[in-house]
């Protein structure tokens, strides 16, 4: 299996609302990560855990949260968004580097496509 | 600061011909780099990698892409295009702490197919 499987595949909220995006996979991998990607831009990482810490915020607003309860699931709860927050989110997989001495790559999820009316 | 700079936005060739999409990247050491597609509203698929080794490198789908570090370069060639090769392609570097999955993305190169 070498999936991530993301969902909602579609979400559609208020500025008032609160969802949650959610994002499993069961390869092993114990690295996850959120990107965000606005229309016609490339990705742009949020957030990294690692052995289900967080190691990396890319400074992102904190009306996004993320969470990862156990190493086959990364959340990602939102609340307050605004409508620029609106794009597709993406979540990644990979083995942590060096595992092995071995070079990694990341496996992707089909996305979350999110808009914020 | 590393980087990845595509310069061709938007590429059109016909079916059959052949393809090279344009990447150049910024990393003081041995960069990891990629090329990921994207069809329209979906994730990205890894169409091959480079880490070490040799400089040109196989991936699926029949591309394949040789890696110059004199040029700074790792430009993706494929000999026939199908239609449906048609998406969004995206150089990526393995940012610094690399972990598979930290990447630096270029701004794509969106590639239209002509029957």
């Amino acid at each position: 299996d070498t999936e991530v499987t993301q969902t909602p595949k579609h979400l559609v909220m208020g500025m008032t609302n609160k969802k949650s995006l959610k994002c499993e996979q069961h390869m092993g991998h114990r690295a996850m990560y959120w990107y965000k990607q606005k229309a016609k831009k490339p990705p742009e990482l949020m957030f990294v855990y690692s052995y289900e810490k967080l190691s990396i915020n890319e400074s992102v607003p904190s009306r996004f949260s993320p969470e990862c309860p156990n190493s086959s699931l990364l959340n990602l709860h939102l609340h307050a968004l605004q409508p620029e927050d609106s794009a597709l989110y993406l979540c990644a997989s990979s083995p942590i580097r060096g595992t092995g001495g071995r070079n990694t790559e990341a496996f992707f999820g089909q996305g979350t496509r999110l808009t914020v009316v | 600061a590393q980087s990845v700079t595509q310069p061709d936005i938007h590429i059109t060739v016909s079916e059959g011909a052949s393809l090279e999409l344009r990447c150049n990247y910024s990393y003081g050491a041995t960069p990891y780099l990629f090329w990921y597609v994207q069809s329209p509203g979906q994730g990205l698929q890894l169409l091959l990698k480079y880490f070490s080794g040799d400089t040109l490198v196989q991936g699926i789908k029949g591309f394949e892409a040789e890696f110059k570090r004199s040029q700074s370069s790792f430009n993706l060639r494929k000999p026939s295009v199908h239609w449906s090769d048609a998406a969004e392609y995206f150089c990526a570097v393995g940012a610094a702490q690399y972990q598979g999955g930290k990447l630096i993305f270029g701004q794509g190169t969106e590639l239209s197919v002509k029957p």
